[in-house]
């Protein structure tokens, strides 16, 4: 079974410009988490989408944004990139939302350098 | 305050050593727990859900006492490969994932 895959693995953009990150579920779960992660700090929690809908927004500028398509797979879109937001990015999907014991599985994440 | 702090270490242990990890949650609304491990830049992986009887697995014992809001790691007979940063996990009620900062874990020979 195919895990969570992201891509690109690394991407470089000058700051102002427009970054799309792309990230694909395992097969089954409907539920869609991204979190960025900063050089030596935590999982911070961007976005979660769960059947097409943004279900929860972490605290992020509204120049992050995305959406999740039928198919479930996902784009986060981070528009005017700023320097600080050089980061790994990390998708992770799981079985299903809500309650329960389930924890998420994470792709390998897209690396952001601004420059 | 942090939703799940944790203390962030780094705990240097020699091989065969025993460590615990302790990590407390503010939000007593939060229903289930696990413990995450990440290697240096790599993604976080699932080590254990934590269960509120307690869990084993292998070396590894999860612990949760809902009354203190508190979530305990331990580690026995520890080896160089359990070396990285251990995350503790708390799901809140909308089923949002909150993790806290994480402890590093060095084991040496």
């Amino acid at each position: 079974e195919a895990g969570v895959t992201q891509s690109p693995t690394h991407l470089i953009k000058t700051r102002g410009q427009q970054a799309t990150l792309r990230c694909s579920p395992i097969s089954g779960h409907t539920s869609v988490y991204w979190y960025q992660q900063a050089l030596g700090l935590g999982l911070q929690f961007l976005l979660w989408y769960d059947e097409g809908e943004e279900r929860n927004r972490g605290n992020f500028p509204p120049r992050f944004s995305g959406r999740q398509f039928p198919n479930y797979s996902s784009e986060l879109n981070v528009n005017a990139l700023e320097l600080e937001d050089s980061a790994l990015y990390l998708c992770a999907s799981s079985l299903m939302a809500g309650l329960g014991y389930y924890g998420y599985t994470f792709g390998s994440g897209t690396r952001l350098t601004v420059v | 305050r942090k939703e799940v702090e944790q203390d962030p270490g780094p705990f240097n242990v020699p091989e065969g050593a025993t460590v615990a990890f302790n990590c407390t949650y503010s939000n007593s609304a939060s229903q289930s727990f696990f413990w995450y491990r990440q290697d240096c830049r790599k993604e976080p992986k699932l080590l254990m859900s934590v269960y509120s009887s307690g869990n084993e697995d292998g070396r590894f014992t999860a612990q949760l006492n809902r009354a203190s809001q508190y979530i305990s790691l331990l580690i026995r007979d520890s080896k160089l490969s359990d070396s990285a940063t251990y995350l503790c996990v708390a799901r809140n009620q909308g089923g949002k994932l909150i993790f806290g900062q994480g402890t590093e874990l060095s084991v040496k020979p």
